[in-house]
């Protein structure tokens, strides 16, 4: 299996333009999580879906971001509009119900100017 | 799930040394996950302990879980300049308890 793969895997956009990542989780997985990671707040969950079902959203800062999962093998993090504050590096990551490691992708590099 | 806190916050060895970092919890756990990431990488799991066990081996690394402490080390024998990476330790507690909350990790710097 290639993995959890993100694209893109750089973002550079200006303030108030509408940014999308997207994520393919491993085959066979059914959890999924949204990530993102600063120098100032470390690793925060955004979200996570199970079964293509979001469980739990406390993460997701604030209305501008918003998560989808269509179908088992894609996911997409919407923020609309950006603000340069919501630069930072994007992870999505999966996981299998019996056992609870989870996958990383390489991550997104958003940078809002 | 509760966050770990792991100690030193950063770590500095010369390659050929051994390397320990530790990580604490609060409440009772159902298993505890050690992860590596390297710089501008994702997360990559490392090794998974389950509460009834007390050490755990893979390759150069070795867990050890003290139930009784709430506590866990990772050590890293004959260092490498490739080990350098941040370190986080991940406890997983309850029922379907499949989300996950990182702390801030060990920054370890292995100099050649």
């Amino acid at each position: 299996d290639a993995g959890v793969i993100q694209s893109p895997r750089h973002e550079v956009t200006e303030m108030g333009q509408e940014v999308t990542l997207r994520c393919k989780p491993i085959s066979g997985h059914d959890y999924l999580f949204w990530y993102r990671q600063t120098m100032m707040r470390g690793l925060e969950l955004l979200i996570y879906f199970n079964n293509n079902v979001p469980i739990d959203d406390s993460g997701m800062p604030e209305d501008r971001f918003s998560a989808k999962m269509p179908n088992a093998s894609f996911s997409t993090l919407k923020i609309q509009p950006s603000e340069p504050r919501d630069s930072a590096v994007y992870f999505c990551a999966s996981s299998l119900r019996r056992v609870n490691t989870q996958y990383f992708g390489p991550g997104t590099r958003l940078t809002v100017l | 799930s509760q966050q770990g806190e792991e100690d030193p916050q950063a770590l500095s060895i010369q390659e050929g040394e051994n390397a320990t970092m530790n990580c604490s919890y609060k409440t009772s756990i159902n298993n505890l996950q050690w992860y590596r990431q390297n710089s501008g990488r994702g997360l990559v799991h490392l090794i998974l302990i389950r509460s009834n066990e007390r050490e755990k081996h893979s390759g150069r690394l070795r867990v050890t879980l003290d139930t009784s402490k709430k506590s866990s080390s990772l050590l890293i024998t004959a260092s490498r300049a490739a080990d350098t990476a941040s370190y986080f330790c991940v406890f997983s507690s309850g029922a379907g308890s499949y989300q996950l909350t990182f702390g801030k990790g060990t920054k370890l710097s292995v100099i050649p």
